[in-house]
C-alpha cells in the first residue's frame, strides 16, 4: 500500500518558537494532503487541506497565520507552527490521498508528537 | 454537518472471542467510508467501502457497508491481544473530507 512518511517523529520546543514538520509521500505522488490534530483520547481532527501548488484550505478556527502549509510538490507537504504554545503541543498528523477526491484511499503518516515547554 | 457515531465506544473481549464494530453515519452525498485501525501512533488503513452489500475482507477482519440504512460494521474473529487497538470509521462526503467517529477501543485479554 501507499507509504506516508512524516519527520521528525517527535519534536519538544521552547514556547515562542517555531516547529516545522515534514510529510512525504514515498510511493506515490500526492495531489491533495490533509493535516490532522489530535488530543489524547480524542479522535482527528482535519486543520487543513493543501493541494500542490496552491494555497491551503484551512478549516474553521485554524489559525493559517499560525500553522502555515506550504505543499511545493506532489510529494511533500510542510506544516510549520509558528510561535508555539504549550497549547499547540498536540499529535499532528499528515495524511495523503491520489486524486484528491472521493473514492480513492486515504493514507496517514505516523505522526509527529509536539511538547512545547 | 456531516456526523459518524461508533458504537461501542469500549469493548473488552477474551482472545479467540468474535467481535462485531458499529458505524452510522450522516452524511452529505455519500462517497465512502473508511475504516483504520489506531494503536500508538497514525491510523493504519483496513477498509474503503463505495457500494451496499459487498463485503471486503482481509484476514480475521472483515466489513459491510449498508447505504440505506446508513451502517458500516467491521468484524474481526479470532481475536488476539495484537488487535487491541482504537479502531476509527471516517465518512467522506460532498467536500471530500473525512470525518471520524470517535473510534472504538477494542481490549483484547489472553
Amino acid at each position: 500500500g501507499a507509504v506516508v512518511s512524516q519527520h521528525p517523529s517527535r519534536v519538544i520546543c521552547k514556547s515562542g518558537t517555531s516547529v516545522k514538520i515534514e510529510c512525504r509521500s514515498l510511493d506515490f505522488q500526492a495531489t491533495t494532503m490533509f493535516w490532522y490534530r489530535q488530543f489524547p483520547k480524542q479522535s482527528l481532527m482535519l486543520m487543513a487541506t493543501s493541494n500542490e501548488g496552491s494555497k491551503a484550505t484551512y478549516e474553521q478556527g485554524v489559525e493559517k497565520d499560525k500553522f502555515l502549509i506550504n505543499h511545493a510538490s506532489l510529494t511533500l507537504s510542510t506544516l510549520t507552527v509558528t510561535s508555539a504554545h504549550p497549547e499547540d503541543s498536540s499529535f499532528y498528523i499528515c495524511s495523503a490521498t491520489v486524486g484528491g477526491t472521493a473514492g480513492y484511499e486515504q493514507y496517514f503518516g505516523p505522526g509527529t508528537r509536539l511538547t512545547v515547554t | 454537518e456531516d456526523k459518524v457515531v461508533q458504537s461501542p465506544l469500549s469493548l473488552v473481549v477474551h482472545e479467540g472471542d468474535t467481535v462485531t464494530l458499529n458505524c452510522s453515519y450522516e452524511v452529505t452525498n455519500f462517497r465512502s467510508l473508511l475504516w483504520y485501525k489506531q494503536e500508538k501512533k497514525a491510523p493504519t488503513f483496513l477498509f474503503m467501502l463505495t457500494s451496499s452489500g459487498i463485503e471486503k475482507k482481509s484476514g480475521r477482519l472483515s466489513s459491510i457497508l449498508d447505504k440505506k440504512e446508513l451502517f458500516s460494521i467491521l468484524n474481526i474473529t479470532a481475536t488476539q491481544t495484537g488487535d487491541s487497538a482504537v479502531y476509527l470509521c471516517a465518512v467522506r462526503g460532498s467536500n471530500y473530507k473525512l470525518t471520524f467517529g470517535k473510534g472504538t477501543l477494542l481490549t483484547v485479554n489472553p
